[in-house]
């Protein structure tokens, strides 16, 4: 079955750190990709996407993203992050196999203190 | 309308009562997505809608679960005979194309069932 995972549930970091989410993926076919982050109370919002070309895609907010093939991830990085980088992000992927239903990670919340 | 909206926001009900969770996509969007996210998970596809044909409903857990969108518009999320384990944060989506295209995201309801 095909899955998504994420490798950290919680990070806590201090603001100008860096932050770098795992994710990868079970499928060998062709994938869309997803970041999405949820503010405390707010809703799902999507930070980047990817669907071909330049592995390195750039989001809203600074974020970025880089889908490496060969190791099935699609790993989320910051450079420096701000307090209100604080959220829930989650790791989304389409496959061919089930066109339009999401397949999500489990999410990891972050925490950055000031 | 100006993003997806669902209602109601949350929902406490007593087991064995049916409940219509209710959502209104963004205009003018094709796709319509209904997902469940249970605390410390990511949310998981239920069913989907392409105007008013449902696409796919596998996500659907039992026959007490049950989806809705005659106008290809408004959709409704129904669950018969509610039990304890039915209670999560139900979140819907709509995309503007059908398939690998950007999900927006409502609030979601949060429904408990004592």
């Amino acid at each position: 079955a095909q899955s998504v995972s994420q490798h950290n549930h919680h990070v806590i970091l201090s603001e100008a750190a860096s932050l770098e989410l795992g994710c990868n993926y079970s499928y060998g076919g062709t994938v869309n990709l997803f970041w999405y982050v949820q503010y405390p109370g707010q809703h799902l919002q999507l930070l980047l996407k990817y669907f071909s070309g330049d592995p390195l895609v750039k989001g809203i907010k600074g974020f970025e993203a880089e889908f490496i093939k060969s190791k099935f991830s699609f790993n989320l990085r910051k450079p420096s992050v701000q307090w209100s980088d604080t959220a829930e992000y989650f790791c989304a992927v389409i496959t061919t196999d089930s066109w339009g239903k999401f397949q999500f990670g489990a999410g990891t919340q972050v925490v950055v203190t000031p | 309308g100006a993003g997806v909206s669902q209602s109601p926001r949350y929902k406490v009900t007593k087991r064995g009562q049916d409940v219509a969770l209710r959502c209104d996509p963004i205009s003018g969007h094709v796709s319509l997505y209904w997902y469940r996210q249970a605390l410390g998970q990511g949310p998981e596809f239920l069913t989907y809608f392409n105007y008013e044909a449902q696409q796919d409903k596998s996500g659907l857990p039992n026959d007490r679960f049950s989806a809705e969108r005659p106008e290809g518009s408004i959709s409704t999320l129904t669950i018969q005979r509610t039990e304890q384990r039915d209670s999560a944060m139900y979140r819907c989506a709509s995309s503007l194309f059908a398939g690998n295209n950007e999900q927006f995201f409502g609030p979601g309801t949060r429904l408990t069932v004592l």
